[in-house]
């Protein structure tokens, strides 16, 4: 069946940086786009980020563009998410997605990872 | 960016009787293949959130038939004909139609 595990979460201060993987497996990793969303403690959705299946497409929320990069290796069925110049309003769990068929998310998550921001 | 407007943020209801939900977009989620890539998530505490209603309307395989999506163009909605007490929890829309995709602020469903 889908799994999708997320890890690298943790404490860090602000400014420094943070990598968090995301391993999959039960499916065909390299023809899915793959998201990145996370949840602040006690608050909504954000969607972060998307990479195309094979990995040339990438887009950002305006709130971590040009701070984080969404990377993917195929033959490791794995998605990473770099994250630098990390901010108190980036501590949130990390959920690493897969993109639904018909559009949209929803059907497979990880369980996150946390980040928390603090000095 | 587009942004999704929930209302209510809050629900209380009696357990059987229904519950609307509504959500609106800043621009029109049709996409120029002519989907609108509008879905519904449900989110239980300390859990993911789990994929109800995709593309307006389209039931998700296992989702109980008491749930429902309609809308078009703008402002879309999300119906439980008759809450039950494992409906509780967070409903999120969510537009998948233009980059960066977005959520809704989410609207809590609770038995009164």
């Amino acid at each position: 069946q889908v799994q999708l595990v997320e890890s690298g979460g943790g404490v860090v201060q602000p400014g420094r940086s943070l990598r968090l993987s995301c391993t999959a497996s039960g499916f065909s990793f390299s023809s899915h786009g793959m998201h990145w969303v996370r949840q602040s403690p006690g608050k909504g959705l954000e969607w972060v980020a998307v990479i195309s299946n094979d990995g040339t497409g990438k887009y950002y929320a305006d709130s971590v563009k040009g701070r984080f990069t969404i990377s993917r290796d195929n033959s490791k069925n794995t998605m990473d998410l770099q994250m630098t110049s990390l901010r108190a309003e980036d501590t949130a769990l990390y959920y690493c997605a897969k993109e639904f068929d018909y559009g949209g998310l929803g059907v497979y998550w990880g369980q996150g990872t946390p980040v928390t921001v603090s000095s | 960016d587009i942004v999704m407007t929930q209302t209510p943020l809050s629900s209380p209801v009696t357990l059987g009787q229904p519950a609307s939900i509504s959500c609106r977009s800043s621009q029109s989620l049709v996409h120029s293949n002519g989907n609108t890539y509008l879905t519904w998530l449900q989110q239980r505490p300390g859990q993911p959130p789990r994929l109800l209603i995709y593309k307006i309307s389209n039931r998700f395989s296992g989702v109980p038939d008491r749930f429902s999506g309609s809308g078009a163009g703008t402002d879309f909605t999300l119906k439980i004909s008759r809450v039950e007490a494992e409906d509780v929890g967070v409903y999120y829309c969510m537009q998948a139609t233009h980059f960066p995709w977005t959520f809704g602020q989410g609207t809590k469903v609770e038995i009164k």
